[in-house]
């Protein structure tokens, strides 16, 4: 069973924090996804990585970097938290391409 | 531009009673179709992908590219149906995902 874990359920931050939001594979996938997901609006990708240290940016990567230094774990990082910022975050994982992408429990974000 | 499009926002039906979620798709290509569910606090899994041909928990979609729709289909719902369902496409060769904005399902007893 491929598992993908995200290192927090719940996590509350104030406006202008540096948030980090961590995500682990243990299926040796080379991809690995970045997800928003907000009512109405679906899940919208915020950057993808194909290998160790390369990254594409998504739709929606204003405000967002990431950083991934070993294969299995892929970070998220808001660098100066903003309100509009407050969201469900899925990270995702898979394996060559048009396959099947396994997905984390989530990481809810609130920024106060 | 690769768009996907679920037209119903919210749908509800009575158990026993057929249901079908709509997709349809924008893409130039042959493209490689699924849908994900969600359940209540669950994370979000691969239903079934066109390419599989399967039925999956009595569910089954089929690939019109005459319509560009991927429609997902099931005879008779239950309860235990009731969930987030999104459609999300794949272009040729791409690892990456586009997905629709999704139908919440409600199976009523």
């Amino acid at each position: 069973d491929v598992k993908v874990t995200q290192s927090s359920r719940y996590l509350v931050k104030r406006t202008g924090e540096k948030v980090f939001l961590e995500c682990v594979q243990d299926m040796d996938h080379e991809n690995m996804f970045w997800y928003r997901q907000d009512p109405g609006l679906g899940l919208r990708l915020i950057y993808f990585s194909y290998d160790v240290k390369m990254k594409e940016k998504g739709d929606i990567p204003e405000g967002y970097s990431v950083s991934r230094e070993k294969k299995e774990r892929f970070s998220l990082i808001l660098e100066s938290a903003s309100t509009n910022q407050t969201s469900m975050y899925l990270c995702a994982s898979s394996v060559g391409s048009a396959n099947e992408q396994f997905f984390g429990p989530g990481t809810r974000l609130t920024v106060l | 531009a690769q768009r996907v499009t679920q037209p119903e926002k919210l749908l509800s039906v009575f158990k026993g009673a057929p249901v079908e979620l709509k997709c349809n798709y924008s893409y130039s290509g042959s493209p490689e179709l699924f849908w994900y569910v969600q359940y209540s606090r669950q994370r979000l899994q691969l239903l079934l992908r066109h390419i599989s041909r399967e039925s999956i928990k009595g569910f089954t979609a089929d690939l019109n590219k005459g319509e560009t729709s991927f429609h997902l289909k099931k005879p008779f719902a239950q309860e235990e149906d009731s969930a987030m369902y999104y459609c999300a496409l794949s272009g040729h060769g791409s690892e990456k995902l586009v997905f629709g904005k999704g139908t919440k399902l409600t199976v009523n007893p």
